[in-house]
């Protein structure tokens, strides 16, 4: 089975820097990627990590740690658009995803 | 360019009914295409991988003979929720990854809201 966690809900500050954490336990491991999704859209596709280490782009940032099965989103610069939740999703075989329950960003002035 | 769209976006059916969703890769040519649910407030549940010319792979407590998946080309796939009820009321979401992608990447259509009464 797929054990993928992330926090429920979290809220943090306009301009102000943020954390999202996600764990798994899977087989099958080929990498782990972070999508944003607004209420009633689909997801859209923010980071990719396949190995180990940190992948900046722009104001996200994704880090990957396969030994320890953890991976955390950093946000920078918070903007009110960046309100969302924040799904965390497992490659498994190259054949499929298997996502986390996301979690729920609240951006306040 | 990867752009996924999905048919309709909306929907309300009686209970009974059966309801067909289509989702079109438009730009791309897709050899698996993906069928997710998700229930409010919740994240996506794959119900099951459609590769084409294939029959699609369910997910565990997925009901094949309820949820019809049929990927006829590389660009369509289409799912039929056959005798809908109340509890099938959900977001339906469809992804699809490219022929020749260069990382395990899937690209999502725009969902379709699905209410049965």
């Amino acid at each position: 089975g797929q054990n993928i966690d992330q926090p429920t809900e979290m809220t943090a500050t306009e301009g102000a820097i943020v954390q999202i954490n996600c764990t798994y336990q899977t087989s099958g491991f080929n990498g782990l990627f972070w999508y944003q999704q607004h209420a009633g859209e689909a997801p859209t596709f923010l980071s990719y990590n396949v190995l180990d280490g940190l992948e900046e782009k722009g104001r996200f940032s994704s880090f990957l740690s396969r030994s320890k099965g953890y991976s955390y989103l950093l946000l920078k610069e918070l903007q009110m658009k960046d309100s969302a939740s924040y799904l965390c999703a497992v490659s498994h075989n190259f054949n499929k995803f298997y996502f986390g329950s996301g979690t729920k960003l609240n951006v306040k002035p | 360019g990867a752009v996924v769209s999905q048919h309709p976006s909306r929907v309300i059916c009686k209970s009974g009914t059966s309801v067909k969703i289509e989702c079109r890769s438009l730009d791309f040519q897709a050899t698996t295409m993906f069928w997710y649910r998700q229930f409010p407030k919740q994240s996506l549940m794959l119900m099951a991988t459609s590769n084409e010319g294939s029959k699609a792979t369910y997910e565990q407590g997925v009901e094949k003979d309820k949820f019809l998946i049929n990927h006829a080309s590389l660009t369509l796939s289409t799912l039929t929720v056959t005798s809908a009820h109340p509890e099938d009321s959900s977001f339906y979401i469809c992804s699809a990854r490219p022929r020749t992608s260069g990382i395990d990447e899937q690209y999502f259509g725009p969902g379709t809201r699905l209410t049965v009464t």
